[in-house]
């Protein structure tokens, strides 16, 4: 099994500014894959920016960017230049080829933009 | 466009009644999931199935069944609701390694 981690329940950032939300993970696989999903109020969780973990270059999507730190087993996403639909729980998750095709979450980390 | 569809955004149900919450996805996903999200647990996952008639369970199954006749449809069921099954309930389908795709969720209420 793995095991995600998100330390930070609650996130705010002023908006235009770089906001960064911690994730680590646990695993014994050399090969898995990490995700990070937002859910805005009341609305439908979308997939935000996925990170293979053979690749050594971090993702980016836009204003979304990872840091993977394969060694440290760290999964970080920052945001740059908030906005205020920024504003939503975040989940970091993880799967496998060894995982029967499960995923595991974190718990969440609830970020707010401040105008 | 990927589409997941849970039958209900709101459901109020009163406890002993027998729940069905229904969903559907149209992307022909091998692997289905659902899961409950509560505040300050993240999603824990109930069931899953990654074929038809296959099902596995998760880390909460207590108190749930799942049936899934059709690769495109995976039900939920309350076999006798409680209140303390009162959440919300998210399916997601999936094909192997890749992204999630979410429903809405449904709002269950158990009264």
């Amino acid at each position: 099994a793995q095991t995600v981690t998100q330390s930070q329940p609650e996130m705010s950032v002023q908006e235009a500014e770089t906001v960064t939300l911690s994730c680590t993970y646990d695993t014994s696989e050399s090969d898995y894959y990490l995700f990070w999903y937002k859910q805005p109020p009341s609305r439908q969780m979308i997939l935000v920016i996925r990170q293979e973990a053979y690749k050594q270059q971090n993702a980016t999507e836009n204003r979304f960017s990872v840091n993977f730190q394969k060694a440290a087993k760290s999964f970080s996403l920052k945001i740059s230049d908030s906005q205020l639909g920024d504003a939503a729980m975040y989940f970091c998750a993880s799967t496998g080829p060894n995982t029967g095709n499960q995923f595991y979450f974190g718990t969440g980390t609830s970020l707010t933009v401040i105008p | 466009d990927v589409k997941v569809t849970q039958s209900s955004r709101y459901l109020v149900k009163r406890t002993g009644e027998k729940v069905f919450l229904e969903c559907v996805q149209d992307m022909d996903h091998e692997n289905m999931f659902w899961y409950r999200q509560d505040p300050g647990l993240g999603l824990r996952l109930i069931y899953f199935s990654y074929d038809v008639k296959m099902k596995e369970k998760g880390d909460i199954p207590e108190g749930y069944s799942v049936s899934r006749e059709k690769k495109e449809r995976f039900s939920l069921i309350l076999e006798s609701a409680s209140t303390n099954q009162t959440s919300m309930y998210l399916c997601a389908s999936s094909r192997q390694y890749q992204p999630q795709h979410f429903g809405d969720g449904t709002r269950l209420s158990i009264l």
